[in-house]
């Protein structure tokens, strides 16, 4: 059974900085990208970016271009979003996705979701 | 890259249709045939209705299907049920540049 599985919540001051994890189990986690979406309290989805496992190819939407970093650890399955320095309007819930094995197929398989809350 | 225009809501009966449609451009839901649907009830992680504009993965009720037409792609839920009362969303691919774009996102309510 294929499942990702989000770092749990989090509550941040702002300036302070952040690693949420996505752990990918019951597939091939190298030869499937990884996505980030973000959903912002009561609003829709956000495409951020999206990794290759495999050989860490990065490519991230020109909206959060230098606002965060996606990175995997191929060796532990795992996939991560940081922030240098967050701000008050990062707090959303983020999703990591696997994106679909053909061409420039959509996501299949979602993460429950971490909650990040940036407060002073 | 602008978000996807769907309708902010639909509303039907038990057993009537309802149809969502999402508009995109060429550059997105017209250039490619990479149309994907999510269903996400409240406090869920969305989850995968119809991928590559009409296929439905396994599990998902017949009722769901899409399609597209230049650069507007739609998803209908034929026999709407209690259940189907959620938000969705369209995604469409556009371009390895700019990755995927969501719909704004429509909520579904069964009267």
């Amino acid at each position: 059974e294929v499942q990702l599985v989000q770092s749990g919540a989090e509550v941040k001051k702002p300036g302070e900085s952040l690693k949420i994890s996505c752990k990918g189990s019951g597939y091939s986690f190298t030869s499937y990208w990884i996505g980030w979406v973000r959903q912002m309290p009561g609003k829709g989805l956000e495409w951020m970016g999206i990794i290759y496992p495999g050989d860490s190819d990065t490519r991230y939407s020109p909206s959060f271009q230098g606002q965060v970093t996606i990175s995997a650890d191929k060796s532990i399955s795992t996939a991560y979003l940081q922030w240098s320095s967050l701000k008050a309007s990062d707090t959303a819930m983020y999703y990591c996705a696997r994106r679909g094995n053909y061409g420039g197929r959509g996501p299949d398989y979602w993460g429950q979701g971490t909650l990040v809350t940036v407060s002073s | 890259q602008s978000a996807l225009t769907q309708p902010r809501s639909v509303s039907g009966s038990p057993g009537q249709s309802v149809t969502i449609s999402c508009t995109g451009t060429s550059s997105d839901v017209g250039g490619y045939n990479y149309v994907s649907w999510y269903q996400q009830h409240p406090g869920k992680a969305p989850k995968l209705m119809i991928y590559d504009v009409s296929k439905r993965p396994s599990g998902v009720p017949d009722r769901f299907s899409g399609s597209k037409s230049g650069n507007t792609a739609s998803l209908t839920i034929s026999g709407l049920q209690a259940e189907d009362e959620a938000d969705y969303y369209c995604c469409s691919y556009a371009g390895s540049y700019t990755g995927y774009v969501f719909g704004t996102g429509t909520k579904v309510t069964v009267l």
